[in-house]
């Protein structure tokens, strides 16, 4: 069966620090990945998906994700993390193929430290 | 200005009542989505809908039903069989293309609080 595992459920980085996030899927055919982010008491928003080709993808406000079939991974990654960045992130694992369903990680609440 | 809203924002509901949460999406998309999300838990599907007049059980539709009578529209309605319905909604829609690449847009939420 699908599955996605954030092993971290939460993060404390200091404002200008870099930021990876883990997040590992359990799928045997090609799989389609996203990272959302969600604020407190608001909906998610789209950071960046991967579907096919190029495996770094770059996502808005400045995150990026890499996708490594051999580890099962699609890490998300910023370089400098602004303290607008604490929220909560979920990556979600989508299959090819048919009905479009999302399976969601548990997520990662990230806090920024001025 | 196209997005998803979702209304009320806030809804409490005493013990034993109906309570419908409303989706409307200006997207032109197909395919719409309710799904539940619970503290420290990802988000759960509930129903979801391909097209209009049809839509299909997800993970933990129990307790919950749908309609699905326009493009735009996807209410929930939270019945008094739903053991335990205080949680945050979130509805989603995406374009709903099988086979292909798909991308769901959520809206903002309605959380919803049992008395």
């Amino acid at each position: 069966a699908q599955s996605v595992t954030q092993p971290d459920i939460h993060i404390t980085v200091s404002e200008g620090a870099s930021l990876e996030l883990r997040c590992n899927y359990s799928y045997g055919a090609t799989p389609y990945l996203f990272w959302y982010v969600q604020s407190p008491g608001q909906g998610l928003q789209l950071l960046l998906k991967y579907f096919s080709g190029d495996t770094l993808v770059q996502g808005i406000k400045g995150f990026e994700a890499e996708f490594k079939r051999s580890q099962s991974s699609f890490n998300l990654r910023k370089p400098s993390v602004h303290w607008s960045d604490a929220a909560e992130y979920f990556c979600a694992v989508g299959r090819s193929g048919g009905y479009n369903k999302l399976i969601f990680g548990a997520g990662t609440r990230l806090a920024v430290h001025p | 200005d196209g997005g998803i809203t979702q209304s009320p924002k806030y809804l409490f509901r005493k013990e034993g009542q109906n309570v419908t949460l409303s989706c409307e999406q200006n997207l032109n998309h197909d395919a719409m989505y309710w799904y539940r999300q619970d503290p420290g838990q990802g988000l759960r599907l509930i129903y979801y809908s391909q097209i209009v007049n049809d839509f299909q059980k997800g993970d933990i539709a129990e307790g919950y039903s749908v309609s699905r009578e326009k493009k735009e529209s996807f209410p929930l309605t939270v019945t008094s069989a739903q053991k335990n319905p205080t949680a945050f909604y979130l509805c989603a829609s995406s374009k709903g293309l099988a086979g292909s690449t798909d991308t769901q847009y959520f809206g903002p939420g309605t959380r919803l609080t049992v008395l």
